[in-house]
């Protein structure tokens, strides 16, 4: 079955320091990935998603950059926080439309990691 | 772009008694439609979605209707249990297989009172 894994759970870091959030999938081949923030009241707001190894879109501007060096490990860093990077943040996995022939190939579900929770003061 | 409304944003309901909650969405090409469901502290897990070609979808005490005309979807639980309080979240998005699919709703927080 597929896992998804994403740590650390909580992390609370100093504005200007730099961060490192990882996600790695289990189970699959060529996932999408995606990371996503939660910011109360605000739903959830897609950052940044990747259709495979190096490949890395970007859905808003801001202080995070995104990279997949592997095939089901997905990261998110910053190389200086500001206060307005906290927040809940959320890695997800799908599977790739036309990809892999299993009752997920069609739904578009998204399956989301336990999400990790960054405090900057 | 997409854009999805969703309301209330937090509801409050007797434990037996049912919850709705409402979506709106703006792009007419849109056509598949999940709900998920946020328990604290977890990452969201999809519960039902309707695709646009269905108005009315069931699983056991969860159903999702669908206006395409008004472009607005509704989740309804009956029965309502404890278990059930958590953060509901609806989305919509044009299934093509592109990788950017979902626009979620700014998300409803049901508590169910025993």
């Amino acid at each position: 079955s597929q896992t998804i894994h994403q740590w650390p759970a909580t992390l609370v870091q100093p504005v200007g320091s730099p961060l490192s959030l990882e996600c790695t999938v289990e189970g699959t081949s060529n996932p999408n990935l995606y990371w996503y923030r939660q910011a109360a009241g605000r739903g959830l707001q897609l950052l940044f998603y990747s259709v495979g190894i190096g490949q890395i879109s970007s859905e808003v501007p801001q202080n995070l950059s995104a990279s997949r060096p592997q095939d089901r490990q997905f990261i998110l860093s910053s190389k200086k926080l500001l206060l307005s990077d906290s927040g809940f943040y959320l890695c997800a996995w799908s599977v790739q439309i036309g990809g892999l022939a299993t009752k997920f190939a069609n739904t578009g579900e998204l399956f989301f990691g336990e999400g990790s929770r960054l405090t900057v003061l | 772009g997409e854009n999805v409304e969703q309301h209330p944003s937090t509801l409050s309901v007797q434990e037996g008694d049912s919850a709705v909650i409402k979506c709106t969405y703006s792009d007419s090409a849109s056509n598949y439609f999940p709900w998920y469901k946020q328990e604290l502290g977890k990452g969201p897990q999809l519960i039902i979605d309707i695709r646009s070609n269905v108005g009315e979808k069931k699983d056991q005490r969860i159903a999702v209707t669908l206006n395409k005309t008004a472009k607005h979807f509704s989740l309804h639980i009956t029965e309502t249990q404890p278990e059930d309080s958590a953060v509901y979240f609806c989305a919509a998005a044009i299934h093509s297989g592109s990788a950017r699919q979902l626009t979620f709703g700014s998300g409803t927080q049901l508590t169910v009172l025993p």
